[in-house]
């Protein structure tokens, strides 16, 4: 049964920094990770997707890598603002089915 | 457009009640999903749609019944549902078929049971 785990479950930081967020997988053979981020009582905006060839995506201030040997990806922000503030989940797919980790809720301070 | 739509946002129900849970979507996406989220926790996968039908059911109870009349509709019908049932269900859409399927979801569906 695949496991996703996020780490750290909770982040703060001051305006600015850049940041790394981390997700790890237990079964390799996966189709896709994807990204989202998901506001309070709200649904989730995907961010970015990796397919399992890829290494990496970027969108913006957004990059997110994929080393499927190893199961994990990062999703690095650049410059955090405080607009930033969320839920990040990312979730792994395969055989028509998502995993998800249980998210970092990261907290952008002014 | 890449907009998955559900309705309604907010749905209060008693135990004895019947509702449905509607989702949309116009992406010619021909896999759908239904998944239930419980405050802090993530998503789980309730109900997994392929061209129109039931692919994947997670054995989730009969009180939950799925429906996709068209490729572009899936609805959710609810009945005789208890007070933990209370969740914010979301509907999503992807390609099917294909190694890129970026999944899409809509803003949920804030289901209380009273």
């Amino acid at each position: 049964k695949q496991e996703v785990t996020q780490i750290p479950a909770a982040l703060s930081v001051p305006e600015g920094e850049n940041l790394v967020l981390n997700c790890s997988f237990t079964d390799s053979a996966i189709y896709n990770l994807q990204w989202f981020r998901q506001d309070p009582g709200k649904g989730l905006t995907s961010l970015l997707l990796i397919q399992s060839s890829q290494r990496e995506q970027t969108s913006g201030r957004l990059n997110a890598s994929l080393d499927k040997s190893s199961g994990r990806s990062t999703l690095y922000i650049a410059a955090s603002q405080p607009g930033d503030s969320a839920t990040y989940l990312c979730a792994v797919k395969k055989a028509g089915k998502s995993t998800f980790g249980d998210g970092t809720t990261l907290t952008v301070k002014p | 457009d890449t907009e998955v739509t559900q309705t309604p946002k907010h749905l209060v129900m008693g135990m004895t009640n019947k509702k449905s849970l509607k989702c949309e979507q116009h992406m010619g996406h021909r896999a759908m999903y239904w998944y239930k989220q419980k405050a802090k926790k993530p998503p789980e996968l309730m109900f997994v749609y392929s061209y129109e039908k039931l692919s994947i059911n997670e054995s989730v109870p009969s009180r939950f019944s799925p429906e996709c009349p068209n490729s572009s509709l899936l609805n959710l019908h609810l009945h005789a549902l208890q007070p933990e049932d209370s969740a914010l269900y979301l509907c999503a859409s992807s390609q099917q078929g294909t190694q890129y399927t970026e999944a899409f979801f809509g803003q949920g569906t804030r289901l209380t049971v009273v």
